[in-house]
């Protein structure tokens, strides 16, 4: 039983098109959560969803647009595409209200633009 | 504004021995801080979490410090093994805010050579 999936697992496009990504988890999670990490590795937050409400939102651009559609599935939708949206996103979640939470992340969908 | 840095990029160690990462933040006060396990191509996984008012956490083979005063964590591996090697992330919290978010540090690459 995977407990946070993410789908496509690769994607390649070209620039200027529009993508999404979905992640659902089976965790009975509160809260969810978008992170990219770019080619230095480095995790940044993107969002974050709790109980389908957007709590943060980290300057990231407007051609990114997450959708809550319920507590378990937070969907990420990119327009426009660019080069530097290359990178891997991960979907994470974690228990709203634990104190040191640890987050559970899916696996990436690790996205080239060309 | 928060900085979080894992002072090597990479470390090589000798079988057997121990590993010891760490993990210096500035501009923060965290209530506590996390460490994660990355494999190539996969998501991260949570290994251990440590409190403010907590000096030293020990899972198996896994140990964590936490020095407020130097603003430091080290994160030790005793008795390492070619399967350690992995990429580890330190992520800081501060609850409280009004919305839970946790950032990572770059990570450090640590291979063990058999």
């Amino acid at each position: 039983d995977t407990a946070v999936s993410q789908t496509p697992k690769y994607l390649v496009t070209q620039m200027g098109n529009d993508k999404s990504i979905k992640c659902e988890q089976n965790l009975g999670h509160d809260t969810m959560y978008w992170y990219k990490q770019d080619s230095k590795k480095f995790l940044k937050i993107m969002f974050s969803y709790n109980n389908k409400e957007l709590i943060i939102n980290e300057t990231v651009p407007n051609r990114f647009s997450p959708k809550s559609p319920d507590k378990a599935h937070l969907n990420l939708h990119i327009n426009s595409l660019e080069l530097g949206d290359s990178a891997v996103y991960f979907c994470a979640s974690s228990q709203e209200g634990l104190v040191g939470g640890e987050l559970f992340f899916g696996e990436g969908s690790r996205l080239t633009v060309l | 504004s928060q900085k979080i840095e894992q002072n090597s990029e990479a470390l090589n160690i000798q079988e057997g021995k121990t590993a010891t990462l760490t993990c210096n933040y500035t501009n923060y006060s965290p209530a506590y801080l996390q460490w994660y396990r990355q494999d190539p191509g996969r998501g991260p996984v949570f290994l251990l979490l440590i409190r403010e008012n907590e000096k030293e956490k020990r899972k198996e083979r896994l140990k964590v410090t936490f020095d407020t005063t130097l603003k430091q964590s080290l994160f030790h591996i005793t008795a390492s093994q070619p399967a350690d090697s992995a990429t580890y992330l330190c992520a800081l919290d501060s609850p409280g805010s009004s919305a839970s978010k946790i950032i990572f540090g770059s990570g450090t690459r640590l291979s063990i050579r058999p």
